[in-house]
């Protein structure tokens, strides 16, 4: 149990469908991540999030739209993906502030694009 | 341009032997490194954190030491265990930023029974 939660763990969508990932901190946090993971490759940061707004989007294509309501959730709504975007996508979670933050990872959502 | 890397991106170690897993980065401005352990269908778990004012750290059957002349991380997993095989991520925090992490590609560790 990392005090991360992430749903669901795994999800094959179609190119033309709209589906959501899910994430849920209970540490308290006020600062959360989504991370792209292929194989073969580093992690990718996707979006950050600190006391509810966005901070950071590293270039992302429009077709991945996050959400985060309070600071303790965060979605990813996916539509129009292409089978390229199959990998997996971690939530992360930290004290917003000064470096040396460490950031706890949930255990992923497997998206698979068909 | 800015980059946190490993040396090998594999590493195979006898049971019970000592393992050594290495990062390099590029930047002198980080201030606070990571270590995280994924485990295969899961996310990865941190294990153990050093910052830029300090050149070792022991935690319980790890050591992270830190060369800054050099840009270098290291992971010393002493009496390696087959619960130990898992791929191994060094990170960076880029202190001037907020507390973004940087991560390497990471290296996979097995353990021979």
């Amino acid at each position: 149990e990392t005090g991360v939660t992430q749903t669901p763990r795994h999800l094959v969508m179609g190119m033309t469908n709209k589906k959501s990932l899910k994430c849920e901190q209970h540490l308290g946090h006020n600062a959360m991540y989504w991370y792209k993971q292929s194989a073969k490759k580093p992690l990718e940061l996707m979006f950050v999030y600190n006391f509810k707004e966005q901070t950071e989007n590293n270039s992302v294509p429009s077709r991945f739209s996050p959400e985060c309501p309070n600071s303790s959730h965060l979605f990813l709504h996916l539509h129009t993906l292409q089978p390229e975007d199959s990998a997996l996508y971690l939530c992360a979670s930290s004290q917003a502030g000064s470096s040396g933050n460490t950031i706890y990872f949930g255990e992923g959502s497997w998206l698979t694009v068909v | 341009g800015e980059s946190v890397g490993l040396h090998l991106p594999t590493l195979s170690v006898q049971e019970g032997d000592n393992s050594i897993i290495n990062c390099a980065y590029s930047n002198s401005a980080s201030d606070y490194f990571i270590w995280y352990k994924q485990e295969s269908g899961k996310g990865p778990q941190f294990i153990i954190d050093i910052r830029s004012n300090m050149d070792k750290r022991q935690g319980q059957r790890v050591t992270v030491l830190l060369n800054k002349t050099v840009k270098h991380l290291s992971l010393q997993i002493a009496a390696t265990q087959p619960g130990d095989s898992a791929v191994y991520f060094c990170a960076e925090n880029l202190g001037n930023q907020g507390g973004k992490l940087i991560f390497g590609q990471g290296t996979e560790l097995s353990v021979k029974p």
